[in-house]
C-alpha cells in the first residue's frame, strides 16, 4: 500500500496548456509539499501545507497553484505550462513541520513532466 | 554558492569498500537529512540528525554542528547502494529543506 502515491507518473504536453499533478498520502501526516527536480538533479522546495494551510510558497510563479482539500492530499495544477516547466515533481510528506516522526520525509515517486 | 555543498559530486569504489559522503553547510541548522535518490527516480530518506551519530544496518551518518559539517558512511558496500545521495538541511523557525547538489556513488562489483 504506497505511503505517497502521486499521478501520472509521466505527462507529456503542449506549451500553453493546464495540467494537474495529484498526490495522496496515507500515513496521516499533517504537513505536505511540492518539490520540483530540475535537469541536473537538484530538488528545490516549492510549496508545503500543514492541515491543508499554505506555510511556504518559494518565488514560484503563479502560475503554479497548490490544492489541499483534505490534509492526505496536495495537488498542484500549472497553468499556461511553459518549456521551462519541465522537471520531475515530486510530492512529500512529514509528520509535522519540523520535517520529524519515525520516517521523517516520505516522498513519492516523482512526476515527470516535459513540455513540448 | 549554495547554502549547502557535498563532495565528493561522483564517486566509484570497488564492492566491500568503505565509502564516505561529504556535507558541509553554511547555516545555522536545526536538523540535516541525508537522502537517497534510486536509479529509477525515487527517493527515500535515510537519516535526521540534529547532534551525534545515528546507525541503521550498513549505513551511518554522522554531524559535528559546530564545524557544520556532516558525514554519510557507508560499510562493505554493494552494488545495491549504487545511487545518489542527497544531503539537505532545515534552517532554524524555517520549515524548508535546502539541498546540496548530491553525490553519485556506484559500487562495481
Amino acid at each position: 500500500d504506497t505511503a505517497v502515491s502521486q499521478t501520472p507518473k509521466y505527462l507529456v504536453t503542449q506549451m500553453g496548456n493546464d495540467k494537474s499533478i495529484k498526490c495522496e498520502q496515507n500515513l496521516g501526516h499533517d504537513t505536505m509539499y511540492w518539490y520540483k527536480q530540475d535537469s541536473k538533479k537538484f530538488l528545490k522546495i516549492m510549496f508545503s501545507y500543514n492541515n491543508k494551510e499554505l506555510i511556504i510558497n518559494e518565488t514560484v510563479p503563479n502560475r503554479f497553484s497548490p490544492k489541499s482539500p483534505d490534509k492526505a492530499h496536495l495537488n498542484l495544477h500549472i497553468n499556461s505550462l511553459e518549456l521551462g516547466d519541465s522537471a520531475v515533481y515530486f510530492c512529500a510528506s512529514s509528520q509535522d513541520l519540523a520535517g520529524g516522526g519515525l520516517r521523517g520525509y516520505t516522498f513519492g515517486s516523482g512526476t515527470r513532466l516535459t513540455v513540448v | 554558492k549554495n547554502e549547502v555543498e557535498q563532495s565528493p559530486q561522483n564517486l566509484t569504489a570497488q564492492e566491500g569498500e568503505f565509502i564516505t559522503i561529504n556535507c558541509s553547510y553554511s547555516v545555522g541548522i536545526s536538523a540535516l537529512h541525508w537522502l537517497q535518490q534510486h536509479p529509477g527516480g525515487g527517493i527515500v530518506s535515510l537519516f535526521m540528525l540534529s547532534s551525534g551519530k545515528k546507525k541503521h544496518g550498513r549505513l551511518i551518518a554522522t554531524i559535528n554542528i559546530q564545524e557544520k559539517h556532516s558525514s554519510l558512511h557507508i560499510t562493505a558496500s554493494h552494488p545495491r547502494d549504487s545511487a545518489v545521495y542527497i544531503c539537505a538541511v532545515r534552517g532554524f523557525g524555517n520549515e524548508k529543506l535546502t539541498f546540496g547538489t548530491g553525490t553519485r556513488l556506484t559500487i562495481i562489483p
